[in-house]
C-alpha cells in the first residue's frame, strides 16, 4: 500500500542552525511533492512544491530536494528561528489524480 | 486569511443529531477537499471534488455525506456520528494539483 513516512520524533535544534526534515514514500509515483507548515489547532499552510522532474527548489530560507530514485524528499530551513517552530508536513499527489495525501508530519522546535 | 472559509469553527453534537459543515472558497479553484485530523494522527483524506464532481471517496462511512453544489461551496453533512468521529475537519481547495489552501477547520466534538 502507499505510504508516506516522516520522522515522528520532534527535531530540536538551536536557533541559527539548519533544520533538515525527511520525507520517504513507498508504492507511489508522485507527480508533485509539497511541503506544508501546521501550527496547533490551525490548517496547514503551503510552503513549497517540487515536481517529479525537478531536483531542487528554493524559497528564501527554505530548500526542498526531490530524489525519485530514493523516493525521498529533504526539506531544509537555514538560519532557523524560534518562529519556525511548528509541525511540517510532506504531501504527495499523483499525475492522474487529485488525491493529495499527507505524511504524519515532523515537529520542529527551535531553541533561542 | 487563506481565502477558504469554514463554518462553524466549533461544533458539539449528540450522536443522534444531524449537522452540516460548510466550506467556501473564492479563489476560483477547481478542486475542493475534506480532510479529518484526529489527535496524534496524520491528515486523512475523506473526499475530493473536481469541478463539482466527486473524484475520490476514501472509504468514508456513510454517516458522512459530502455535497458540492458549485465549485465554490462544499458541505459535509453529518448524521448519527460516533464519539470517535470527534476531530478537526479541514477543508481545502486547489487549482488542479497545485498548492492547496486550507481553511481554519471545524473542531467537532461528538457527545
Amino acid at each position: 500500500s502507499q505510504k508516506i513516512e516522516q520522522n515522528s520524533e520532534a527535531l530540536n535544534i538551536q536557533e541559527g542552525k539548519t533544520a533538515t526534515l525527511t520525507c520517504n514514500y513507498t508504492n507511489y509515483s508522485p507527480a508533485y511533492l509539497q511541503w506544508y507548515r501546521q501550527d496547533p489547532g490551525r490548517g496547514p499552510v503551503f510552503l513549497l512544491l517540487i515536481r517529479e522532474n525537478e531536483k531542487e527548489k528554493r524559497k528564501e530560507r527554505l530548500k526542498v530536494t526531490f530524489d525519485t530514485t530514493l523516493k525521498q524528499s529533504l526539506f531544509h530551513i537555514t538560519a532557523s528561528q524560534p518562529a519556525d517552530s511548528a509541525t511540517y508536513l510532506c504531501a504527495l499527489v499523483g499525475d492522474s489524480s487529485y488525491k493529495l495525501i499527507f505524511g504524519s508530519g515532523t515537529r520542529l522546535l527551535v531553541r533561542p | 486569511e487563506t481565502g477558504v472559509t469554514q463554518t462553524p469553527r466549533h461544533l458539539v453534537m449528540g450522536m443522534t443529531n444531524k449537522k452540516s459543515l460548510k466550506c467556501e472558497q473564492h479563489l476560483g479553484h477547481n478542486a475542493m477537499y475534506w480532510y479529518k485530523q484526529s489527535a496524534k494522527k496524520p491528515l486523512e483524506l475523506m473526499f475530493v471534488y473536481n469541478f463539482k464532481e466527486q473524484t475520490e471517496n476514501n472509504s468514508v462511512p456513510s454517516r458522512f455525506s459530502p455535497e458540492c453544489p458549485n465549485s465554490s461551496h462544499l458541505f459535509l453533512h453529518l448524521h448519527t456520528l460516533q464519539p470517535e468521529d470527534s476531530a478537526l475537519y479541514l477543508c481545502a481547495s486547489s487549482q488542479d494539483r497545485e498548492e492547496a489552501f486550507f481553511g481554519q477547520g471545524t473542531r467537532l466534538t461528538v457527545v
